[in-house]
C-alpha cells in the first residue's frame, strides 16, 4: 500500500519551453501533496505543498507562476514548469500524505534537464 | 525555526558490522519523526516513524530507531549491515499534518 508514482521519471527539454510532471497516490486519496526539489548531493527542498480543489501554498523564494501546481482530484497534482531555463534542471520529487494525515510517502521523483 | 541535523554527511562500514546513524531536532514540543532512504536516483522510502509511545520502533530492513526527548535525538540503528543497505539516508520532523523539515541526509558506503 501507500505507492506513489511519477511521470516521467526523467525528461529533456529546451529551453523556453514548458514541462508537466504528474504526481498521482495509486491506492489512496490524499488531499494534500507536496513538490520538492533536490540538487545533486543535497536534501529535499519543499517547494509547495498542494491541496486538492484548492491553490497550492508556495514557500519562500519559489516562483509561483514559473512553478504552476494542480491538484485536480485526490490522486493527481500536477507540477509544470514553465518557460524552463537550465537552472531549472533538477530533481523534483512529489510526496502525498496518507488519509490518516500524518506520514508522507514519496514518489520516484523526476529527473528534468533543460538545454 | 525548526531544525533538523544529521552531523554525518558520509559513513562508512564493513559489510555485517553495525551502524548508527544520528539525527538531532530543534523544537520546542515533541515531533513526528521519520527515516527515510533514497537509492541513488529514487524516491524517499520510508523505514520508519515515531509519533508516540515506545520509544524504540522498529522498522523495514531490519533497521530499528531510538527516539530520546532528553536529547532531542532520534537515531537510526542495525546491528548488522548488508552491501544493499547502502544509501543516503534522511532524518525528517514533521509536526501534525504539517509539512516536513529534512536533515541534510548520511551517505551509508558498506566495505566488502
Amino acid at each position: 500500500g501507500a505507492v506513489v508514482s511519477q511521470h516521467p521519471s526523467w525528461v529533456i527539454c529546451k529551453s523556453g519551453t514548458s514541462v508537466k510532471i504528474e504526481c498521482r497516490s495509486l491506492d489512496f486519496q490524499a488531499t494534500t501533496m507536496f513538490w520538492y526539489r533536490q540538487f545533486p548531493k543535497q536534501s529535499l527542498m519543499l517547494m509547495a505543498t498542494s491541496n486538492e480543489g484548492s491553490k497550492a501554498t508556495y514557500e519562500q523564494g519559489v516562483e509561483k507562476d514559473k512553478f504552476l501546481i494542480n491538484h485536480a482530484s485526490l490522486t493527481l497534482s500536477t507540477l509544470t514548469v514553465t518557460s524552463a531555463h537550465p537552472e531549472d534542471s533538477s530533481f523534483y520529487i512529489c510526496s502525498a500524505r496518507d488519509p490518516n494525515g500524518d506520514t508522507q510517502y514519496f514518489g520516484p521523483g523526476t529527473r528534468l534537464t533543460v538545454l | 525555526a525548526q531544525s533538523v541535523t544529521q552531523p554525518d554527511i558520509h559513513i562508512t562500514v564493513s559489510e555485517g558490522a553495525s551502524l548508527e546513524l544520528r539525527c538531532n531536532y530543534s523544537y520546542g514540543a515533541t515531533p513526528y519523526l521519520f527515516w527515510y532512504v533514497q537509492s541513488p536516483g529514487q524516491g524517499l522510502q520510508l523505514l520508519l516513524k515515531y509519533f508516540s509511545g515506545d520509544t524504540l520502533v522498529q522498522g523495514i530492513k531490519g533497521f530499528e530507531a531510538e527516539f530520546k526527548r532528553s536529547q532531542s535525538s532520534f537515531n537510526l540503528r542495525k546491528p548488522s549491515v548488508h552491501w544493499s543497505d547502502a544509501a543516503e539516508y534522511f532524518c525528517a520532523v514533521g509536526w501534525g499534518a504539517q509539512k516536513l523539515v529534512f536533515g541534510q541526509g548520511t551517505r551509508l558506503t558498506i566495505n566488502p
